[in-house]
């Protein structure tokens, strides 16, 4: 069975300033690897997926995050903070031999960045 | 122009009560999903659907009963609602397996 761990339930940093959201998952087939964000009262939305092509991997909004199977981590990462960036972050794991998207969730990161 | 949209976005109920949540999605995906998300954000899929059929139910009580009349609905129904029952409820769609998931906006229950 897959899992997800996020690391640090809460991360704040400043307006400008370097985003790391640390991921590690488990899973015993290679993975597909999935970032959500979700704004106050929305929906998840996309931000990147890993599916075995280039293991960094550009998203929206500025957003990359680099597989490393040898750490089993999934990291995301953000250059510069925007105000706007304040979300909570999910990161996912799908196995890829079973049907349907079973996504397995992390418990999120709440990002919030001050001015 | 709503990819995917549920209804209503907002519902209070008393517990004993049955409601129904619907979903629809416009995007022309073979697959739709249901999510809870409980108070601490934590999300867990309930029920996925493929072209109508039924192919994941994780341990959900069986009040919950997911319908899916055709494959751009796919509505869930909750019977004899009790406390525990209050979460915000997504709705999800995609196209195939391991394809990224579009969400709804979420319901979200309160039962009191």
């Amino acid at each position: 069975a897959q899992s997800v761990t996020q690391l640090g339930s809460h991360v704040s940093v400043s307006e400008g300033a370097l985003v790391l959201l640390r991921c590690n998952y488990s899973s015993s087939v290679p993975p597909y690897l999935f970032w959500y964000v979700q704004y106050p009262n929305q929906g998840l939305q996309l931000l990147l997926k890993y599916t075995s092509a280039a293991t960094l991997v550009k998203g929206i909004n500025g957003f990359e995050a680099e597989f490393k199977k040898s750490e089993t981590s999934f990291h995301l990462t953000k250059p510069s903070a925007h105000m706007s960036d304040a979300a909570e972050y999910f990161c996912a794991v799908s196995d890829r031999e079973t049907s349907g998207s079973r996504l397995t969730f992390g418990e999120g990161t709440q990002l919030t960045v001050n001015p | 122009d709503t990819a995917v949209s549920q209804t209503p976005k907002y519902l209070v109920t008393q517990m004993g009560n049955d409601k129904s949540i619907k979903c629809e999605q416009n995007l022309g995906h073979d697959t739709m999903y249901w999510y809870k998300q409980d108070s601490k954000k934590f999300l867990k899929i309930m029920f996925s659907y493929n072209n109508k059929e039924l192919i994941i139910n994780e341990t959900v009580p069986n009040r919950f009963s997911p319908k899916s009349p055709d494959k751009a609905h796919l509505n869930l129904h909750i019977n004899s609602l009790e406390l525990g029952d209050s979460a915000v409820y997504f709705c999800a769609s995609s196209q195939g397996y391991n394809s990224p998931l579009h969400f709804g906006n979420g319901t979200r229950l309160t039962v009191t």
